[in-house]
């Protein structure tokens, strides 16, 4: 069966530090990979996906980068944390193809405070 | 813009009645539509799918309707209980207005508290 895993899964950092949060799957080949914050009160914003190594799709301009070194990786990073990062970063995937009844599974998630 | 409305942030109810909540979305023409329940703390699950041309799909006590002429879904939850306190999203599948790209999209969910 897939899992999916990531970590840390509670982090507090400067503004100002960087960040780097990675999400693994297994049990798939071939995933297609999505980061997700959720802030106090808000929706899912869907951040980052990708449907193959080294192909990344940004949703939202902003502050972070994400990154696909591995089939079943994915990084979630950024050079200079923001107050306005904090928030909950969830991984999740999908099976191939990208659309084709794409239900999401979802990882435990990563709590980030920037202070 | 497209917009996707939850009927309320939250909602109580008696445990062993049935919660209905409602998905609206708007400038949208999703293809299908997903529920997920997500607990405090941790990732959206996967409850049910419901394909545009379907009107309702069921799995046990969960029973999800789909209007596409209303841009509508309703999710029901039949003799509710305790531990179906949670939050529940929507989330329809379509392109996004203004983009070529099509993608699940969630709502910010609704609340759930079953009380015994």
């Amino acid at each position: 069966s897939q899992t999916i895993h990531q970590w840390p899964a509670t982090l507090v950092q400067p503004v100002g530090s960087p960040l780097s949060l990675e999400c693994t799957v297994e049990g798939t080949s071939n995933p297609n990979l999505y980061w997700y914050r959720q802030a106090a009160g808000r929706g899912l914003q869907l951040l980052f996906y990708s449907v193959g190594i080294g192909q990344i799709s940004s949703e939202v301009p902003q502050n972070l980068s994400a990154s696909r070194p591995q089939d079943r990786q994915f990084i979630l990073s950024s050079k200079k944390l923001l107050l306005s990062d904090s928030g909950f970063y969830l991984c999740a995937w999908s099976p191939p193809p990208r659309g084709y009844q794409e239900t999401q599974y979802f990882g435990p998630g990563t709590r980030l405070l920037v202070l | 813009s497209q917009k996707i409305e939850q009927n309320s942030e939250a909602l109580n109810i008696q445990e062993g009645k049935t919660a209905t909540l409602t998905c609206n979305y708007t400038n949208y023409s999703p293809a299908y539509l997903q529920w997920y329940r997500q607990d405090p703390g941790r990732g959206p699950v996967f409850l049910l799918l419901i394909r545009e041309n379907e009107k309702e799909k069921r799995k046990e006590r969960l029973k999800v309707t789909f209007d596409t002429t209303l841009k509508q879904s309703l999710f029901h939850i039949t003799a509710s209980q305790p531990a179906d306190s949670a939050t529940y999203l929507c989330a329809p599948w379509g392109r996004r207005e203004g983009a070529g790209s099509y993608q699940l999209t969630f709502g910010k969910g609704t609340k759930l508290s079953v009380i015994p």
